[in-house]
């Protein structure tokens, strides 16, 4: 079966300070990546998207960047977090020739101070 | 620009309760909805609708979808504390690769 893992579930960054979030997928080949923002508990924002290798796409300009170095790997980064950076950070995954229903990582809370 | 708008916010009922979640959208080239319920971290798939008047139903849950209307609802029946979280419907349009997501509705079931 499959599985999804994202960490850390939690992070605490000053102002400033770099970020790396991973997720990655376990028991599937090419599945599409998204990574989501969930502001105040609720509302899930599109950020990136990816359908394969180096392939990815944005959805909203910020100070984030994605990337995908595997097929079932994800890394969500900044340089120079924000406080505007504060949120709930989801990965999820989805087949490829069934994009309709994602499957969510736990989630990683992110506190910028 | 697609669009998905969710009422009520949020709501709080008592257990044994019936409840009735709605979920409207504006989409271009529209494939289906979705629903997800989140109680802590990760959201849940719940259903996925993609023609008018067929109703899901999973045990006290259920939903339907009005392509003509362009809205869902999602019904709870006889409600628990368990039941408990925020909803999410989520729309997919056929030319695009991600869901578009409303803003939730919060739903407290007290005992």
């Amino acid at each position: 079966s499959q599985t999804i893992h994202q960490w850390p579930a939690t992070l605490v960054q000053p102002v400033g300070s770099p970020l790396s979030l991973e997720c990655t997928v376990e028991g599937t080949s090419n599945p599409n990546l998204y990574w989501y923002r969930q502001a105040a508990g609720r509302g899930l924002q599109l950020l990136f998207y990816s359908v394969g290798i180096g392939q990815i796409s944005s959805e909203v300009p910020q100070n984030l960047s994605a990337s995908r170095p595997q097929d079932r790997q994800f890394i969500l980064s900044s340089k120079k977090l924000l406080l505007s950076d504060s949120g709930f950070y989801l990965c999820a995954w989805s087949p490829r020739s069934y994009n309709e229903k994602l499957f969510f990582g736990s989630g990683t809370q992110l506190s910028v101070l | 620009e697609d669009k998905v708008v969710q009422s009520p916010l949020s709501l709080v009922v008592h257990e044994g309760d019936t409840v009735t979640l709605n979920c409207s959208y504006e989409v271009t080239n529209f494939r289906s909805l979705l629903w997800y319920k989140q109680e802590k971290k990760a959201p849940t798939f719940l259903f996925m609708l993609t023609s008018s008047g067929i109703e899901k139903k999973s045990g006290r849950l259920s939903s339907i979808l009005d392509k003509k209307e362009l809205f869902s609802i999602l019904n709870i029946t006889a409600t628990q504390t368990g039941d408990s979280a925020i909803y999410l419907c989520a729309v997919k349009s056929n030319s695009g690769y991600a869901l578009n997501f409303g803003k939730g509705t919060s739903l407290l079931v007290t005992p």
